[in-house]
């Protein structure tokens, strides 16, 4: 149980374009769902928290703008990355937290590797 | 806010010998503590967690934790490593009923054979 998934798992795109990525609670509702960024040999960053059905909180220095969070679902967030440019090139790791017995523990997606030309 | 230091960046050992990541806390109030492997490429895996109770914790493969509160430490164990075990290790904290959970560095097992 508590499987996550993201999709794409990669994406190549060009400098301007907008890229979704999408993150999904394959079998738990998820109350909360978290977006980490992840710099090669580097710990997690993280970017935004979303609630289901409402605006998410961004972690100072990240561009709302920039970087659109929609959790409209329980099971569902997604992330846009809007005109993007090569220095957003990363691994974008989104989690998932359920309510009741999975309320403590994040459980991590596979990740979804950006790279902008 | 809570902090998580991980004190080794790279650990490398031998096939079949004992392995222990170490990790060191820092929060004013109540935490839960958590180890996640994450391989290359790859999202990360929860491989043990501390929420309350005994403090020591089992995990998957064959890892173990044991939370120590007067040392604000959470040491990840392993008898006898195999090169499987390669991977980036990372400590994870967050205060009880929060959503803000913080990771350590990471630090890299390597398994020579």
């Amino acid at each position: 149980g508590a499987v996550v998934s993201q999709h794409p798992s990669w994406v190549i795109c060009k400098s301007g374009t907008s890229v979704k990525i999408e993150c999904r609670s394959l079998d738990f509702q998820a109350t909360t769902m978290f977006w980490y960024r992840q710099f090669p040999k580097q710990s997690l960053m993280l970017m935004a928290t979303s609630n289901e059905g409402s605006k998410a909180t961004y972690e100072q220095g990240v561009e709302k703008d920039k970087f659109l969070i929609n959790h409209a679902s329980l099971t569902l967030s997604t992330l846009t990355v809007t005109s993007a440019h090569p220095e957003d090139s990363s691994f974008y790791i989104c989690s998932a937290r359920g309510s009741g017995g999975r309320q403590e523990t994040q459980y991590f997606g596979p990740g979804t590797r950006l790279l902008v030309l | 806010a809570q902090s998580v230091t991980q004190l080794d960046s790279q650990v490398p050992v031998f096939e079949e010998a004992p392995v222990e990541l170490r990790c060191n806390y820092s929060s004013s109030v109540s935490v839960y503590l958590f180890w996640y492997v994450q391989y290359p490429n790859q999202g990360l895996q929860l491989l043990l967690k501390y929420l309350s109770g005994s403090t020591l914790v089992k995990g998957i493969n064959g890892f173990e934790a044991e939370f120590n509160k007067s040392q604000t430490s959470f040491h990840l164990r392993k008898p006898s490593v195999h090169i499987s075990d390669t991977a980036e290790y990372f400590c994870a904290v967050s205060r009880i009923n929060n959503n803000d959970m913080r990771f350590g560095a990471g630090t890299r097992l390597t398994v020579k054979p």
